[in-house]
């Protein structure tokens, strides 16, 4: 049980491309999920929390035009990286959680290269 | 503001051995602790959570405990196996549960 699925697995693109990364909950409804980045031998960093039906809240220093989170139901959240630039080159993870305080599910997490 | 830190940061051991991450952490005031394993290129997968009134949580070979007055908590491994590989990662939730600060993980290669 408690499976997050995320989607892409990889993606290479040009710089300037806008890529989209899904975040699945496939077996429970998610009331919050949770957008991570990683860079090469660190750790996890938390980006921002997004709550179903309302606005994301940003860690400090994570800017919120160029990383566009939507959570529009219980079993999907969105991350968009907008126009993106080679520094944004990283690994993503998302996680997920039922209502309450949970442990959180984690996905697969995305590789993102931009060229 | 919580900061996690995690010693050693790499540990290669023959196989067979136990051994010792550590973890330490600046603010006690924490709800749970919790211990996973990353795969190269993988996300996380959980192996202990130990809540902050407890004081240990086994699983397996696997074994961690909490000391919350000190910040400090320990993940012992018996009789590591070459799949025991990986990177693990130490991450405590805040006083409200909801959000993980993560320590930077110990890379462990354990050599058949």
């Amino acid at each position: 049980g408690a499976v997050v699925s995320q989607h892409p697995s990889w993606v290479i693109c040009k710089s300037g491309t806008s890529v989209k990364i899904e975040c699945r909950s496939l077996d429970f409804q998610a009331t919050t999920m949770f957008w991570y980045r990683q860079f090469p031998k660190q750790s996890l960093m938390l980006m921002a929390t997004s709550n179903e039906g309302s606005k994301a809240t940003y860690e400090q220093g994570v800017e919120k035009d160029k990383f566009l989170i939507n959570h529009a139901s219980l079993t999907l959240s969105t991350l968009t990286v907008t126009s993106a630039h080679p520094e944004d080159s990283s690994f993503y993870i998302c996680s997920a959680r039922p209502g309450g305080v949970q442990p959180q599910h984690f996905g697969d997490g995305t590789r993102l290269s931009i060229l | 503001k919580q900061e996690v830190t995690q010693i050693p940061a790499a540990l290669s051991v023959p196989e067979g051995e136990n051994l010792v991450l550590n973890c330490s952490f600046t603010d006690s005031a924490i709800y749970n602790l919790q211990w996973f394993r990353q795969d190269p290129g993988k996300g996380l997968t959980s192996l202990l959570l130990i809540q902050s009134s407890q004081r240990e949580q086994t699983s397996g070979r696997l074994n961690a405990s909490l000391d919350k007055s000190s910040g400090r908590s320990t993940l012992y491994i018996a009789a590591s196996q070459p799949g025991d590989s990986a990177t693990y990662l130490c991450a405590v939730n805040a006083w409200d549960g909801n959000k993980l600060v993560f320590g930077a993980g110990t890379i462990l290669r354990v050599k058949s």
